[in-house]
């Protein structure tokens, strides 16, 4: 059983920075791709970025690309998600996800999600 | 990209059936798999449904999925509805490499 804790979310300021961290436990971390999704007060929920295991291959969704940055450790088992230049909008629980392969091995889905962090944009 | 619809909401009565829908608006609903996670209020989202119809580990069987080519959608399919159901429901595919949620449907178990 994967258990992933995310920390690092709290009040800032627009136009402010912030970095998230996801500790994982349990199942292996280094072999599966890893995503940030949000959630912001009272709506759904809403992909961020994706990495894969070996950080070759990184994707944003187009709200948050050039402001933010995902990478990862697998020697400490750690995601993270570097956000600069915030805004209002980006008011949200963000979530870590590990993916799982398909059976055929064919893609990956979002299978196991954290607790979360709320970061809160505001002044 | 690509846009899954869901319905706002649903409601049913304990002991009936529901479905629930996630249209995709543009390529093959086939030509991704579609997954399905349930949320209860205050908690963080678990897997239902992965690869369009295999049932996550201790999800009971009353928990269904399938896709429907002719509409270009994915539906889920709760039966003998309990109260303990009653949360929000969001769909899950990909354009591409690209992933995207649907805008979750609340289910009401009345």
């Amino acid at each position: 059983e994967v258990h992933l804790v995310e920390s690092g979310g709290t009040l800032v300021k627009p136009g402010g920075s912030l970095r998230l961290s996801c500790a994982a436990s349990g199942l292996s971390f280094s072999s599966h791709t890893m995503n940030w999704v949000r959630q912001a007060p009272g709506k759904g929920l809403e992909w961020v970025s994706s990495i894969n295991s070996r950080s070759s291959y990184i994707i944003y969704a187009d709200s948050v690309k050039g402001r933010f940055t995902i990478s990862r450790d697998n020697a400490k088992n750690t995601l993270y998600l570097l956000m600069n230049s915030l805004r209002a909008e980006d008011t949200a629980v963000y979530y870590c996800v590990r993916d799982q392969p398909t059976r055929d091995f064919s893609t990956t889905y979002p299978a196991s999600w954290g607790q979360g962090t709320l970061v809160t944009v505001s002044t | 990209n690509f846009i899954l619809t869901q319905p706002h909401s649903v409601s049913a009565s304990p002991g009936k059936t529901v479905t629930i829908s996630c249209t995709r608006s543009s390529g093959s609903i086939a030509s991704n798999y579609v997954q399905w996670y349930l949320q209860r209020p205050g908690s963080s989202p678990t897997t239902v449904i992965y690869e369009n119809d295999q049932r996550s580990s201790g999800v009971p069987d009353r928990f269904s999925g399938s896709i429907d080519i002719s509409s270009n959608s994915a539906s889920l399919t709760i039966s003998g509805l309990k109260t303990e159901d009653e949360a929000d429901y969001y769909c899950h595919s990909y354009h591409g490499n690209t992933p995207a949620f649907g805008g979750g449907t609340k289910l009401t178990v009345l």
